[in-house]
C-alpha cells in the first residue's frame, strides 16, 4: 500500500514551458485535490475531483488544468508556466468529503 | 467567510516544556476542526480532529479542545521533544459545504531545542 504518490520530486521549468504534475493513489479513495504551499500562506486549494469524471475548481485555479479519468490518477498540468508558479505543490486524497486527508511527498517546482 | 487564525511562528522551546499553538476561527454552524503536522521534507498529515462542540482530539500526546464559545481549538502537548519540531496547521471543514474545501490556517512552526 503505497498510499499518495507523486512524481517528480522537483523540477525546473523556464517561463512559458509545460508540464505535468503526477499523482496517484492506491486507497480507492474517491475525494482527490491540488494544493499549493507558499511561505506564510498556508494551502491553497488549486482544483479538486469527487469522482472519476468529476472535477471543480478552488481557490486559485487559473493556469492550472486538471483531469480524473480513474480513481486512481489525478494528474496537474501547467499549461503555460509563469514565476508565480513557484511553489511546492501537494496531492491528497480522502474517502468521501475532505475530512481526513492523505497526502503526498510533494514536488517542489522552480519557473525561472 | 470562513476563516482560520493561528499564532504566529515559528515558536520555539526546550526539551519538555508545555506547548500550547493558538488556533481560533470564523465560521457559521458547527464546523470540523482540524490539526495536521508537516515534518520536515514531508506531506502533511492528519494529527488530530474534533467534529462537534466540547469534542477533545487527541494523539501522540496531543490535544486540542473545541470550544464554541470562544471559536477555539488550542493545540497543547505536556512535554515536547526534538522530535515534536514540525510545521503544525490549523483547518475546518463545514460539512454541509457542497465545495468540498477545508479552510487552513497559515501554519505555525514549532522548532525543540534539545
Amino acid at each position: 500500500n503505497a498510499g499518495v504518490t507523486q512524481t517528480p520530486k522537483f523540477q525546473v521549468l523556464k517561463t512559458g514551458q509545460s508540464m505535468t504534475l503526477q499523482c496517484a493513489q492506491d486507497m480507492n479513495h474517491e475525494y482527490m485535490s491540488w494544493y499549493r504551499q507558499d511561505p506564510g500562506m498556508g494551502l491553497r486549494l488549486i482544483h479538486y475531483s469527487v469522482g472519476a469524471g468529476i472535477t471543480d475548481q478552488g481557490e486559485v485555479p487559473n493556469g492550472y488544468n486538471v483531469s480524473r479519468s480513474t480513481t486512481e490518477d489525478f494528474p496537474l498540468r501547467l499549461l503555460s508556466a509563469a514565476p508565480s508558479q513557484t511553489s511546492v505543490y501537494f496531492c491528497a486524497s480522502s474517502v468521501g468529503v475532505p475530512d481526513t486527508q492523505y497526502f503526498g511527498p510533494g514536488t517542489r517546482l522552480t519557473v525561472l | 467567510g470562513d476563516s482560520v487564525t493561528q499564532m504566529e511562528g515559528p515558536v520555539t522551546l526546550s526539551e519538555e516544556a508545555f506547548l500550547t499553538i493558538n488556533c481560533t476561527y470564523t465560521a457559521t454552524g458547527y464546523p470540523s476542526l482540524f490539526w495536521y503536522v508537516q515534518y520536515p521534507g514531508e506531506g502533511l498529515q492528519l494529527l488530530l480532529k474534533a467534529t462537534k462542540a466540547d469534542d477533545k482530539g487527541s494523539n501522540k500526546g496531543f490535544e486540542a479542545t473545541y470550544r464554541k464559545e470562544t471559536t477555539s481549538f488550542h493545540l497543547e502537548k505536556g512535554s515536547v521533544q526534538v522530535s515534536d519540531s514540525a510545521v503544525y496547521f490549523c483547518a475546518l471543514l463545514h460539512p454541509m459545504d457542497s465545495n468540498y474545501q477545508l479552510i487552513w490556517g497559515a501554519g505555525t512552526k514549532l522548532i525543540i531545542k534539545p
